[in-house]
């Protein structure tokens, strides 16, 4: 079975762009997640999906959006970009919304803002 | 809200040597509890998790961690390292409420020595 897969790998754009990255789920998984992973800040939460509604949300500005399709694909966008947008952007799958599963992680996307 | 904190930093071993990695989190519910490894080059990947049950889970690669309810804690252990054990070590914990949020701790640089 294919493992989370994420696109672009690797991005660059600069201040002031906006950028989509894009999350296919392992088969059959529902819930998706995203998170940054930055030197400085570790690994935060950004957002989670579960049947295209977003359930749970990080502590992160309004900027950082997101959204699923119906066939759980994901897509988070960063609007009006920031140097300290720089970081690698994990998503993760889920099996179900509830009860005991694991996230399963992608390789990430490399964002760099210059 | 939950955090967790792992203690050591970066830890250097030889070969053969036990590895003990801790984790304390607090929370006041009932928790999931997760570590996942990151080796150079490559994605977060599932060492192991506790839901519910036997407290001393056991994971991939001969890994192993403890749940101790009353401190807080979810220590890794391995017997013995290899030199392919170098990583970076994070343990996670998310409310057993089945969403998908994980709480990471800061992550623990593991540089085995041959």
């Amino acid at each position: 079975k294919a493992g989370v897969t994420q696109t672009p790998r690797y991005l660059i754009k600069t201040r002031g762009q906006q950028v989509t990255l894009s999350c296919s789920p392992i088969s059959g998984h529902r819930s998706v997640s995203w998170y940054q992973q930055t030197p400085g800040q570790g690994l935060q939460f950004l957002f989670e999906y579960f049947s295209e509604t977003q359930r749970n949300k990080g502590n992160f500005p309004g900027r950082f959006s997101g959204r699923q399709f119906s066939n759980s694909r994901s897509e988070m966008n960063v609007s009006t970009l920031e140097l300290g947008d720089s970081a690698l952007y994990l998503c993760a799958s889920s099996l179900a919304g509830t009860g005991d599963h694991e996230q399963y992680f992608g390789p990430g996307t490399r964002l760099t803002v210059t | 809200a939950q955090s967790v904190s792992q203690h050591n930093h970066h830890v250097i071993l030889s070969e053969a040597a036990s590895l003990e990695l801790g984790c304390n989190y607090s929370y006041g519910g009932t928790v999931n509890l997760f570590w996942y490894v990151q080796y150079p080059g490559q994605h977060l990947q599932l060492l192991l998790k506790y839901f519910s049950g036997d407290p001393l889970v056991k994971g991939i690669k001969g890994f192993e961690a403890e749940f101790i309810k009353s401190k807080f804690s979810f220590n890794l252990r391995k017997p013995s390292v290899q030199w392919s054990d170098t990583a970076e070590y994070f343990c996670a914990v998310t409310p057993y409420t089945g969403r998908r949020a994980l709480t990471f701790g800061s992550g623990t640089r593991l540089q085995v020595q041959p």
